[in-house]
């Protein structure tokens, strides 16, 4: 099973609908990400957490909320769909000590029309 | 976070090696430099980091300049698999309000058979 879990894989939904994009991990890592990625650029942070209390914007936070509903679980939120927020979305996560690599799930399509 | 430059895109022969360059000349003494590299329709996936001293694992080697303002990532004999998106990153282990990875546009490696 991968240790990263991203659903769903795959939506497509219209302009104004609110989405949930959900992360689970079984990697034990306290911090999670998200971060959304255009055709042709590199990948871009949006929030991220390093535990169930503590939630940080990242770079392009505007139209977006998260929830961490526990240590495992970092769901991502779009209240209001716009198209421009069509994009991969890919959660990681990471351990807390020291510089150690992020974990990558495997991703979310999503088309807004 | 200090800015990388990575040429656009790199073709290499199947068995043959191959080196991957990444500028970094605004490099400060706390960043680590690390490779992540993308498959197609895939997350990120860790390869390889650094700080000062040539590091080797099982899937590559990278080699740092004496004076940290460039690095290269060595795969030593690529195969079609190796055929992704590279990104060479730079993480401040003092930045502690992110410890997320910036991501800039990668060098695409073609692998031909």
């Amino acid at each position: 099973d991968a240790d990263v879990t991203q659903t769903p894989r795959n939506r497509i939904t219209k302009t104004g609908k609110r989405i949930m994009l959900e992360c689970s991990q079984t990697k034990g890592h306290d911090r999670m990400y998200w971060y959304r990625q255009d055709p042709g650029l590199g990948l871009r942070l949006i929030y991220y957490s390093f535990d169930v209390k503590d939630i940080n914007k990242g770079e392009i936070s505007d139209g977006y909320s998260v929830s961490r509903q526990a240590q495992a679980k970092f769901s991502l939120s779009l209240e209001s769909a716009i198209p421009n927020q069509t994009a991969l979305y890919f959660c990681a996560t990471r351990d807390f000590a020291g510089d150690n690599e992020q974990f990558f799930g495997p991703g979310t399509r999503l088309t807004v029309l | 976070d200090a800015k990388t430059t990575q040429p656009n895109s790199m073709e290499s022969n199947e068995e043959e090696p191959v080196h991957l360059p990444c500028n970094h000349s605004t490099i400060s003494g706390t960043d680590y430099i690390h490779w992540y590299r993308q498959l197609p329709s895939q997350g990120p996936e860790y390869v390889i980091h650094g700080l000062t001293s040539n590091v080797n694992n099982r899937m590559a080697s990278l080699a740092i300049a004496e004076d940290r303002k460039s690095s290269t990532l060595i795969l030593h004999r690529a195969t079609l698999r190796d055929a992704a998106v590279y990104y060479c990153i730079l993480r401040d282990l003092n930045n502690q309000a992110g410890t997320a990875l910036i991501f800039g546009k990668g060098t695409t490696l073609s692998v031909s058979s």
